[in-house]
């Protein structure tokens, strides 16, 4: 079954520097998705995008947020100057039309 | 407002028993639902959906409920098994058009006693 996969799976970064967060979705979808999930708490989204440009984002999404889909299979998140409080699982989602379905995360964490 | 989620509600069941998750969703005009099973390492995965003209849906072993009136939406996973141990969540879709996000519930943690 075709799945979306994400990588790397866990990673440090110092406080102030540039990330970026990869995402492979399922090869057929359309609508591409990242949303994070501070340990302990829900999942909450941050940006959806389709037809290569954003549809929507969050409160969370700020200017020192992008994305990507740079080849027609890679879709990335940077993050330009990391915070303490980025600190979390992010995950990414793709749909062909409604059902989303998740990679299994990347797991920041800023020192 | 939102509130932070430090602790997430807990259903303890026996193996074999049935178990029955809930969720209060907060947006009246939400026209399509999904219940997510995520375990421990992994991403949230879809288990079953239903639209806001349904009020129940049946999958293998599962059963979603809606009730609009009071925004109310349950989950029921027939006898239980061990591999069910999971965080469940439920996820509101505002409205059906284009890329749509989702949003989530606070979870239910679903603990299996052998």
């Amino acid at each position: 079954e075709p799945e979306v996969t994400q990588t790397p799976s866990h990673q440090v970064t110092q406080m102030g520097q540039e990330v970026i967060l990869r995402c492979v979705p399922i090869s057929n979808h359309l609508y591409f998705y990242w949303y994070r999930q501070i340990l302990g708490q829900k999942v909450e989204f941050l940006v959806s995008f389709y037809n290569n440009e954003i549809s929507e984002k969050s409160e969370i999404f700020d200017d020192q947020f992008s994305v990507e889909r740079p080849d027609g299979s890679n879709f990335t998140l940077k993050i330009r100057s990391t915070k303490l409080e980025d600190s979390a699982m992010y995950f990414c989602a793709s749909a062909r039309v409604e059902v989303q379905h998740f990679g299994d995360g990347t797991r920041l964490s800023i020192l | 407002g939102e509130s932070v989620g430090l602790h997430l509600p807990t259903l303890s069941v026996q193996e074999g028993d049935n178990s029955i998750i809930n969720c209060a969703y907060s947006n009246s005009a939400s026209d399509y639902f999904i219940w997510y099973k995520q375990e421990s390492g992994k991403g949230p995965q879809f288990i079953i959906d239903i639209r806001s003209n349904m009020d129940k849906r049946q999958g293998q072993r599962v059963t979603v409920l809606l009730n609009k009136t009071v925004k109310h939406l349950s989950l029921q996973i027939a006898a239980t098994q061990p591999g069910d141990s999971a965080v469940y969540f439920c996820a509101e879709v505002p409205i059906i058009q284009g890329a749509q996000k989702l949003v989530f519930g606070q979870g239910t943690r679903l603990t299996i006693n052998p």
